[in-house]
């Protein structure tokens, strides 16, 4: 059974950074492309960003790029997203999923509340 | 970027009642569009992938149908536990773009 398993969430001052995992089990992590999304209070789903399998290639949504930085550690089975800048606009709950363009399976998602 | 539009925003219905769930893209993506399902508190689920294929275990209740630029998302008969909220994502090109969500209750 996949479980993906985010950690790291909490209360940020705007302008610090955070770091989020998920730690992922019952796949060969390495043969997955792994995603970020977030969900931002009374709003919908939003893609963050896309690693591949292999850590190559990194993709980013506009409103988060240049600030966040998706990374995997596949001898750990662990996606990692550096979070820097940060604003209230990104206070929301973030998802990792498995894949990309089909996000198979999800984690239960962890609180990032950006606020002075 | 595509946009996906997605109705009702909302929507109340009974046990047993077929409910239909519209997204309409601003621009053509064939057939890559996925449905989920997501309940407060808990992770969102993949329900139909590729606009009409049912994702493994899920019950065949829900359906979806529809290429080019309208979709739509289907409970055949309306269950209680299908209370959440369902949401439309196209993946023909990134960023990958999802619906605003239908919250549905009984």
């Amino acid at each position: 059974e996949v479980q993906l398993l985010e950690s790291g969430g909490g209360f940020v001052q705007p302008g610090r950074s955070a770091r989020l995992s998920c730690a992922a089990s019952g796949f060969i992590f390495s043969d997955y492309a792994m995603t970020w999304v977030r969900l931002a209070p009374g709003k919908g789903l939003e893609w963050v960003s896309t690693i591949s399998g292999g850590g190559g290639s990194t993709y980013y949504a506009d409103s988060v790029r240049g600030r966040f930085t998706v990374s995997r550690d596949n001898s750990k089975d662990t996606l990692f997203l550096h979070m820097n800048s940060l604003s209230v606009e990104d206070t929301a709950t973030y998802y990792c999923a498995q894949n990309w363009k089909i996000f198979k399976s999800w984690g239960q998602g962890v609180l990032v509340t950006v606020s002075s | 970027d595509i946009q996906m539009t997605q109705s009702p925003a909302s929507l109340s219905a009974s046990v047993g009642d077929r409910v239909i769930i519209t997204c309409q893209a601003s621009q053509d993506i064939t057939n890559y569009l996925n449905w989920y399902q997501h309940k407060p508190g808990k992770a969102p689920k993949l329900l139909i992938y590729d606009a009409s294929n049912l994702a493994a275990g899920v019950p065949s209740r829900f359906r979806g149908s529809g290429s080019g630029t309208d979709f739509s998302f289907t409970i055949i008969s309306l269950q209680p536990e299908d209370i959440a909220t369902y949401y439309c994502q196209q993946y023909v090109n990134l960023p990958y773009t999802f619906g605003q969500g239908t919250k549905l209750e009984i």
